[in-house]
């Protein structure tokens, strides 16, 4: 079975840009929740979100924006890049939501840099 | 915000050693996650911990629930070469929709 999958794996943008990262669940997850990983420390915690709806959103500012398709896959979008912004985003898919299951799956994640 | 602390931040050590590391939190959980991260790569969940007191065991990992619910434990016996990585403990902040993580601690084994 095909774990979570991410795209793109990497990725290089200069400050002001635009960015959409994908990701696909496990088959049968229908929650999604997004982190933002800075090197040398734990993932942070962007975005979950669950059937479509928003379930929770951590400290990051509005240029930070996600949605979740009805196949349960998600994008996120970061506008207006700043170097700050250049770090691993993680992808986590479970079966339900976090409150319930607490068990997330991790994708391989995809690398960003902002030049 | 809720933050887990780990220790130690880095592990050296010799091939066949057993390591443990711990993490603790100033608020209560009722769920622990022990996850090992690997270059490149993302998380990759070990051990889940439901229950206070709880011992789980997964091949040559071991983790404990913290019987105040404040703290968990991880064990590797018998280090292999491939057990290289960081290990991340994380928790759910008490809205659940969302996983709070310690800082790891880097593991080195040594052939």
């Amino acid at each position: 079975d095909a774990g979570v999958t991410q795209s793109p794996t990497h990725l290089i943008k200069t400050r002001g840009q635009q960015v959409t990262l994908r990701c696909s669940p496990i088959s049968g997850h229908k929650s999604v929740s997004w982190y933002q990983q800075v090197l040398g420390q734990g993932p942070q915690f962007i975005f979950q979100y669950y059937e479509k709806e928003e379930r929770g959103r951590g400290n990051f500012p509005d240029r930070f924006s996600a949605r979740q398709f009805p196949n349960y896959s998600s994008e996120l979008n970061v506008n207006a890049l700043l170097l700050g912004d250049s770090a691993l985003y993680l992808c986590a898919s479970s079966f339900l939501p976090a409150g319930a299951s607490n068990e997330q799956f991790f994708g391989p994640g995809t690398r960003l840099t902002v030049l | 915000g809720q933050q887990l602390n780990q220790s130690p931040q880095s592990m050296f050590i010799q091939e066949g050693e057993d390591v443990s590391m711990n993490c603790t939190s100033s608020s209560i959980f009722n769920t622990w996650l022990w996850y090992k991260q690997e270059p490149g790569e993302g998380p990759v969940l070990l051990i889940a911990l439901y229950k206070a007191g709880e011992l789980t065991s997964n091949g040559r990992l071991t983790a404990q629930f913290g019987i105040t619910r404040k703290d968990s434990f991880l064990n590797i016996s018998a280090s292999i070469p491939s057990d290289v990585g960081i290990y991340f403990c994380a928790g759910p902040v008490a809205s659940g929709s969302r996983l709070t993580f310690g800082e790891g601690t880097q593991l080195t084994v040594n052939p």
